[in-house]
């Protein structure tokens, strides 16, 4: 069973602090993306890695894929309060490509208190 | 709009009835997934279509639980004697062809059963 865990679950910082999440497996993937989830809303797409130890940057926000591509994390730098969200790492399943279903990791609550 | 749309938004039901959930895809969209996402953790994979055909559907928990997109179109998730076990936001997500794992996800339909 391919498994994707997500730290911190929790994470409460002030405005301007830096932090950065993580997301592990045992298993290979081929990608793996990283989705913002607002309360009452779907996930949103923020990025996709595909090449080990590759490094994609959104504005503050840098996404790292492992060499390995059994992992990636997320660093935020300056966080405002409209960072304020729950951050989704996923990957298509059993290492497919094309449209397939993703697993998803349960997720970091992200607080950015002003 | 151009996103997915989900109805309804918010549904109670006593324990025992059946419910019926509606997914309104991105126009053209070739593949649908619906997902349940259970609180405080990440969504979960249910099943997927792609256009009528359904091509997965071993991520729903019992035989109590069938979906349909009879015309490639529109899916609707029905849950038959539901359970308060059944109790999550299902979300709906599509993707069209070529555009490995960018999945755009509905809302979703909270479902609480008393």
């Amino acid at each position: 069973t391919q498994l994707l865990e997500q730290s911190p679950q929790f994470l409460s910082i002030q405005e301007g602090e830096n932090l950065t999440v993580y997301c592990n497996s045992s298993s290979v993937f081929s990608s793996l993306q990283w989705y913002r989830q607002e309360p009452g809303e779907g996930p949103v797409l923020l990025v996709t890695v595909v090449t080990g130890g590759e490094v994609k940057k959104l504005k503050r926000l840098t996404f790292q894929f492992g060499d390995a591509r059994k992992d990636s994390s997320l660093h935020i730098t300056a966080a405002q309060p409209g960072d304020t969200g729950l951050y989704l790492c996923a990957g298509p399943h059993l290492f497919e490509t094309g449209n397939t279903p993703l697993v998803f990791g349960k997720g970091t609550r992200l607080s950015v208190i002003a | 709009g151009a996103g997915v749309s989900q109805s309804p938004r918010y549904k109670v039901a006593k324990r025992g009835q059946d419910v019926a959930l509606r997914c309104d895809p991105i126009s053209g969209h070739v593949s649908l997934f619906w997902y349940q996402q259970a609180l405080g953790q990440g969504p979960e994979f249910l099943t997927y279509f792609q256009n009528e055909a359904q091509l997965d559907k071993s991520g729903l928990p019992s035989d109590r639980f069938f979906a349909e997109r009879p015309e490639g179109s529109v899916s609707t998730l029905k849950i038959q004697r539901t359970q308060q076990e059944d109790s999550a936001v299902y979300l709906c997500a599509s993707s069209s062809a070529g555009t490995d794992y960018e999945q755009y996800f509905g809302p979703g339909t909270r479902l609480t059963v008393t």
